[in-house]
């Protein structure tokens, strides 16, 4: 059974800072991997999506990284900002088109 | 311009009722699901629906009957609601795509009081 774990569950930073968000994931036999991001009282945004072929992907400021044989992923956002405040959720698509998700690692920016 | 609606967004309820919640998509996707988040914030998939046919149904109490009139809508009836219940429901589509490609699209949720 697939189990997805990120840590730290909550992280503060001061503004500018680079924020390290940490994934991993029991069972490698995955299609790929994702990364949402969730607002309070809102829906997910997907942020970036790696194929289990890639090893890494990049959007603006957000790099994900995936090493599947360790079952482990890292999004790094650089130069934070209060707007980044949110949960993020680490998610993997397996068989069945599941998706099995983390806990989430909640952000706080500070000004 | 809504991809995922989702309604109601707020739902306040006395146990042992019985309530509905309607999701509808308006990107085309093939495929829908329903998502539960509880207390402690960790996404569950409750079931997905391809076509209108179900495809997963993960351990969910028979008391939760998902219903697909369409393609595009994917409807969750609930009965004899209990206090476990409360939660926050998300539904999601996506595309039929390769699965190493394929994103799921998320709802605004409905939070779910059960008293």
């Amino acid at each position: 059974k697939q189990e997805v774990t990120q840590i730290p569950a909550a992280l503060s930073v001061p503004e500018g800072e680079n924020l390290v968000l940490n994934c991993s994931f029991t069972d490698s036999a995955i299609y790929n991997l994702q990364w949402f991001r969730q607002d309070p009282g809102k829906g997910l945004t997907s942020l970036l999506l790696i194929q289990s072929s890639q090893r890494e992907q990049t959007s603006g400021r957000l790099n994900a990284s995936l090493d599947k044989s360790s079952g482990r992923s890292t999004l790094y956002i650089a130069a934070s900002q209060p707007g980044d405040s949110a949960t993020y959720l680490c998610a993997v698509m397996a068989a069945g088109n599941k998706l099995t998700f983390g806990g989430g690692t909640r952000v706080l920016v500070k000004p | 311009d809504t991809a995922v609606s989702q309604t109601p967004k707020y739902l306040v309820t006395q146990m042992g009722n019985d309530k509905s919640i309607k999701c509808e998509q308006n990107l085309g996707h093939d495929t829908m699901y329903w998502y539960k988040q509880d207390s402690k914030k960790f996404l569950k998939i409750m079931f997905s629906y391809n076509n209108k046919e179900l495809i997963i149904n993960e351990t969910v109490p028979n008391r939760f009957s998902p219903k697909s009139p369409d393609k595009a809508h994917l409807n969750l009836h609930i009965n004899s609601l209990e206090l476990g219940d409360s939660a926050v429901y998300f539904c999601a589509s996506s595309q039929d795509l390769d699965r190493s490609q394929e994103t799921q699209y998320f709802g605004p949720g409905t939070r779910l009081l059960v008293l």
